[in-house]
């Protein structure tokens, strides 16, 4: 049972360049998010998803964009990246309803140079 | 939407005393408020949660209280070691919303 799976951990990212980070979860949970972690800002949402085929924004959604085609999966793809998009990416999963435990991926270290 | 307030960020304490951190939220609807602990480089993992229809639970070393009228909650650890040195975060969400987090407090247990 791997809980929650991030890919990569580690990218570096030329200014313009796009990626995507992959999130999958194998405890069939219904909600997903993607949080970034900054210093001194904490855990901040940038979207979610309630379900397949579903996605929402969250605090800071701008550059970013999402896609839940499978139940397991959730990915966050960067466009255009940009050097605020320096950051520790958190994905997480949790059962439906959302106010319950939040189970977190390892984190994705993105550095945009 | 909600807002969660965390304090203080940063905090130090002997081995063996006890810490407190504590966070108020905004919204008078939240209903889950969890705790989390990340250590240095790995993820955030809960350590204890409580619902509005509880005042105080506890663990072992690690207790969590909620007032609901003050719309505030507090982490309280016990006879503190070296191993509860980490960044805790406060979260409150209510049913069918993510988990708004706190910006964190970093404590350190000084041997």
């Amino acid at each position: 049972n791997a809980g929650v799976t991030q890919t990569p951990k580690f990218r570096v990212l030329k200014t313009g360049q796009s990626m995507t980070l992959l999130c999958a979860q194998d405890m069939n949970h219904e909600y997903m998010y993607w949080y970034r972690q900054d210093p001194g800002m904490g855990l901040r949402l940038i979207h979610y998803s309630v379900g397949e085929g579903t996605t929402a924004k969250g605090e800071v959604p701008d550059g970013y964009n999402v896609s839940r085609l499978k139940k397991q999966n959730f990915l966050l793809g960067l466009e255009s990246a940009a050097p605020s998009q320096t950051s520790v990416y958190f994905c997480a999963s949790s059962q439906p309803g959302g106010n319950t435990e939040a189970f977190f991926g390892q984190g994705t270290r993105l550095t945009v140079v | 939407g909600e807002n969660v307030e965390q304090h203080p960020s940063t905090l130090s304490v002997q081995e063996g005393d006890s810490a407190v951190i504590k966070c108020t939220y905004s919204d008078s609807a939240s209903n889950y408020f969890p705790w989390y602990k990340q250590e240095l480089g790995k993820r955030p993992q809960l350590i204890i949660d409580i619902r509005s229809n509880v005042g105080e639970k506890k663990d072992q070393r690690i207790a969590v209280t909620l007032n609901k009228t003050a719309k505030h909650f507090s982490l309280h650890i016990t006879e503190t070691q070296p191993e509860d040195s980490a960044v805790y975060f406060c979260a409150a969400s209510m049913r069918n919303t993510p988990l708004v987090f706190g910006k964190g407090t970093r404590l350190s247990v000084i041997a």
